[in-house]
């Protein structure tokens, strides 16, 4: 069974870091794309960036630059490593598998975790 | 970016009756070499992640019940419900898949009148 767990939300100040981190079961991570998505409270969705199995990373043009996607293979995880963080940066943020074959159609989901930027 | 639209923002249906969401994306979705539409549509009920319901279109995830259906092509898409349930509340967002980044509608609210 698939499952992918989030992990590493919370308060932070503005301009404050945080790693994110996806723990993923059922599946390898390395072989499959793999997406981070958010959603602002009471908002809607939004693609925040992709890794490739390939290796290759994509990123909205709102976080490029501040946010970094990452995996570790021998611990089958995904990461996002979030710096310069602002109030607008403020969401649950998913991680998502892909549909096989089909880069940016998520498949499975975690159930979330919450960044909060604020002083 | 191509820029995707919804409507209406919410509707209220009765119990058994049909409910009609509309997708527009800015630009065609459709990939002439497969002729395929990259176009999903997703489910979120309060508290949980969204849940995949249709993609390319028209062709429903496995355990999807068959009151759900997607029809539409290029750059206007349909989702439709045709008895809806009380388990049908939810927002529903399309998304399109054909470019990155991907992008999601701003979704549709759908309640129990």
């Amino acid at each position: 069974e698939v499952q992918l767990v989030e992990s590493g939300g919370g308060l932070i100040q503005p301009g404050g870091s945080l790693r994110l981190s996806c723990a993923a079961s059922g599946f390898t991570v390395s072989t499959n794309y793999m997406s981070w998505v958010r959603q602002a409270p009471g908002k809607g969705l939004e693609w925040v960036s992709i890794i490739y199995s390939g290796g290759n990373t994509y990123y909205a043009d709102s976080v490029k630059g501040r946010f970094t996607i990452s995996r570790d293979n021998s611990k089958n995880a995904l990461y996002l490593q979030m710096n310069s963080l602002r109030a607008e940066d403020t969401a649950v943020y998913y991680c998502a598998r892909d549909v096989i074959g089909s880069k940016g159609l998520f498949h499975y989901w975690g159930q979330g975790t919450l960044v909060t930027v604020s002083s | 970016d191509i820029v995707m639209t919804q409507s209406p923002d919410s509707l209220a249906v009765s119990l058994g009756e049909r409910a009609t969401i509309n997708c527009k994306s800015s630009q065609s979705v459709l990939y002439s070499s497969n002729n395929k539409n990259y176009l999903a549509w997703y489910q979120q009920k309060p508290g949980q992640p969204p849940n995949l319901l249709i993609y390319w279109a028209s062709t429903r995830e496995s355990g999807v019940p068959d009151r759900f259906s997607g029809s539409g092509s290029g750059t206007d898409f349909t989702l439709t419900i045709s008895s809806l349930q009380a388990e049908d509340v939810a927002v529903y967002y399309c998304q399109q898949y054909y470019s990155t980044p991907p992008t999601f509608g701003p979704g549709t609210k759908v309640d129990i009148k």
